[in-house]
């Protein structure tokens, strides 16, 4: 069970854009900036995407992009391949007691 | 090469305990905050515990409190969990990861507990 809600799945065909949604509230999401997104392929482990909402380490594609608006953040996919076939997480990261929560994941289909 | 590998995993039965390692290599892991984190199978990602540097900040998620306890050996480059008072809802695969600010960096490539009689 998260505090953190995404949609269980989105797709999108090669070539388009599409938007991952991680709604929170006022106390975690809208209050904190540091919300950062993971990639996973099954079998894998994940891979850090986004960082502090919207930075992108360094090698990861600037397909990938990050934002937040009041409690929600959401992480965009541009110009979708096939190998971005994925689960993505999102997480919160708070001053509180439980220090980080992951969103329930989103499973991506590119069809 | 920066990698981290764990390793401990297996089948233990319930109310057993169980120690997971990670070893790092290729960066300075006494720089880094560390995590463990665990998926159940088919299921999404749960942060479970944090540990500072020198050991004197530690930060567990409640599933775990008094149970799990997260360590590390800077001498030897490895995280711990030790896991105490297993239940069958902790299987999962535990992966240890890197905190870099405010995200898990690096990650490994995870190790499987069975929790089962």
């Amino acid at each position: 069970q998260s505090d953190l809600t995404q949609p269980a799945s989105v797709s999108g065909s090669p070539g388009q854009s599409i938007t991952i949604s991680c709604t929170g509230t006022s106390s975690d999401v809208g209050g904190y900036k540091y919300v950062s997104w993971y990639q996973q392929h099954p079998g894998k482990a994940p891979k850090l995407l986004i960082y502090d909402v919207s930075n992108r380490p360094s090698g990861v594609s600037n397909r990938f992009s990050g934002s937040k608006s009041g409690n929600t953040a959401s992480l965009t996919i541009s110009g979708l391949q096939a190998e971005d076939e994925a689960d993505y997480y999102c997480n919160l990261y708070t001053s509180s007691s439980t220090l980080a929560v992951f969103g329930g994941g989103t499973k991506l289909t590119v069809v | 090469e920066v990698q981290l590998v764990e390793s401990g995993g297996g089948l233990v039965q319930p109310g057993g305990s169980l120690r997971l390692s990670c070893a790092a290599s290729g960066l300075t892991f006494s720089r880094y905050w560390m995590s463990w984190v665990r998926q159940a199978p088919g299921k999404g990602l749960e942060w479970l515990a944090n540990i500072n540097q020198d050991e004197s900040e530690k930060y567990y998620v409640d599933s775990v409190k008094g149970r799990f306890t997260i360590s590390r050996d800077n001498a030897k480059n490895s995280l711990y969990l030790q896991m105490n008072s297993l239940r069958a809802e902790d299987t999962a695969v535990y992966y240890c990861a890197t905190v870099e600010g405010y995200s898990f960096d690096i990650w490994g490539q995870g190790t499987m507990v069975t929790v089962s009689s």
